[in-house]
């Protein structure tokens, strides 16, 4: 079984619509992340927790929130999608801070 | 701008050619990272450094911190190395990524 697993794989929405993706990991580490990914520009960190009780923004935290369950779990949600927020979603974890860091696998997210 | 840069942006090669991938970035940092991202989408941690160089199998990664530099090589290269590379840096508690050099092996 994968190590860090991301839910759904593929989401197509709309405008409004709120949406939640998740993490999961299995490696027992502290650390986790979100990130999106555009063609051309890279991945861009949205947020980031070091722990169960903290959370902090990335560089493009505005229209997310995130909560982490538990140290095994991350979650992102959009509040009220929008079609900018169409890209690729992934999470990510480490053992320290910004570290070597073990991706899932993506959620592709479309926003119609 | 962005504070790191690859190049080339896309790199064709034909099996068993050297490979070479760079990165530079413009800010103070205390690591840098070389991903792997292969055409299904998942991502790979191939290398973190923050001086000299490190080596594994036929890729190596090297990091001038004076002149703001890494380099990715791969020597002997395969068709099953194609992929994106990414490179991206750590300052402080922010990560910042490259747009990815999109290797080709041709066999």
């Amino acid at each position: 079984d994968a190590d860090v697993t991301q839910t759904p794989r593929n989401r197509i929405t709309k405008t409004g619509k709120r949406i939640m993706l998740e993490c999961s990991q299995t490696k027992g580490h502290d650390r986790m992340y979100w990130y999106r990914q555009d063609p051309g520009l890279g991945l861009r960190l949205i947020y980031y927790s070091f722990d169960v009780k903290d959370i902090n923004k990335g560089e493009i935290s505005d229209g997310y929130s995130v909560s982490r369950q538990a140290q095994a779990k991350f979650s992102l949600s959009l509040e009220s999608a929008i079609p900018n927020q169409t890209a690729l979603y992934f999470c990510a974890t480490s053992d320290l801070s910004f570290d070597e860091q073990f991706f899932g696998p993506g959620t592709r997210l479309t926003v119609l | 701008k962005n504070e790191v840069e690859q190049s080339p942006q896309n790199l064709t090669a034909q099996e068993g050619e050297f490979i070479t991938i760079n990165c530079s970035y413009s800010v103070g940092i205390s690591a840098l990272h070389w991903l792997q991202q292969h055409p299904g989408g998942g991502i790979v941690s191939l290398f973190m450094l923050s001086s000299g160089k490190k080596k594994h199998g036929r890729l190596i990664a090297t990091i001038n911190i004076q002149e703001k530099h890494s380099s990715l090589h791969i020597t002997a290269s395969h068709p099953r190395d194609s992929a994106v590379y990414i490179c991206a840096v750590r300052f402080g508690n922010d990560m910042r990524f490259g747009a990815g050099t999109r290797l080709t092996v041709k066999p």
